[in-house]
């Protein structure tokens, strides 16, 4: 079965701190890993990663992805309180992009 | 560009109820659709998914059902609704990219 672990579950720093989130998976068949973010209702999509080593950025966010060690990090430099938000990580197995395997988030809340 | 609607945002029903979500994709052709719960703020899980009309495939047993009548539309229902059943209900729907989600139906079992 497929399992996506994250850590923390929950962190709480102040305005101008950098956070890394991690996510560790286990999977059959690697397709992709990916980042949401969930703020109070849908979560948006942040990053899809398919290659090691690559880093995918996105103003102060960055994230990338170790197959190898079946990892990945997301990175959240000088953090506002519009970064409070629950960050989920998934993997998408086999053939569909919308068959996603959720870690359990972790709830980030920034302090002014 | 393509948008997803989902109704009701909120929902408190009673124990043995019924129940209709729905959710309709405005903006793509076939589709596929896509229903997850989350627990209490937490990770989702994949409950049903469809790629055409009238194909819908369940990911785990439980106590509700899914249908897609129309291409772009898909319905989470239940016959009798248990306590267990509370959670955030989010359609979803993707095109051989990133899931796109609803805003979600918080539903409440009383």
């Amino acid at each position: 079965e497929d399992k996506v672990v994250q850590s923390p579950l929950s962190l709480v720093v102040h305005e101008g701190d950098t956070v890394t989130l991690n996510c560790s998976y286990e999977v059959t068949n690697f397709r992709s890993l990916l980042w949401y973010k969930q703020e109070k209702k849908a979560p948006t999509f942040l990053f899809m990663l398919t290659s090691s080593g690559i880093e995918k950025k996105s103003g102060r966010l960055s994230s990338i992805l170790d197959k190898k060690e079946l990892f990945s990090i997301l990175n959240i430099t000088a953090t506002q309180t519009g970064d409070s938000a629950i960050y989920l990580c998934a993997e998408a197995g086999g053939t569909s992009y919308g068959k996603l395997t959720f870690g359990q988030g972790t709830i980030l809340t920034v302090h002014p | 560009s393509q948008t997803i609607h989902q109704w009701p945002a909120t929902l408190v029903q009673p124990v043995g109820s019924p129940l209709s979500l729905e959710c309709t994709v405005e903006g793509t052709s076939n589709p596929n659709l896509y229903w997850y719960r989350q627990a209490a703020g937490r990770g989702l899980q994949l409950l049903f998914y469809s790629v055409g009309i009238g194909q819908i495939s369940s990911e785990v047993p439980q106590n509700l059902s899914a249908s897609r009548p129309q291409d772009r539309q898909f319905i989470l229902s239940s016959k009798k609704l248990l306590l267990s059943d509370s959670g955030f209900y989010l359609c979803a729907w993707s095109a051989d990219e990133p899931l796109h989600f609803g805003n979600g139906t918080r539903l409440t079992v009383t």
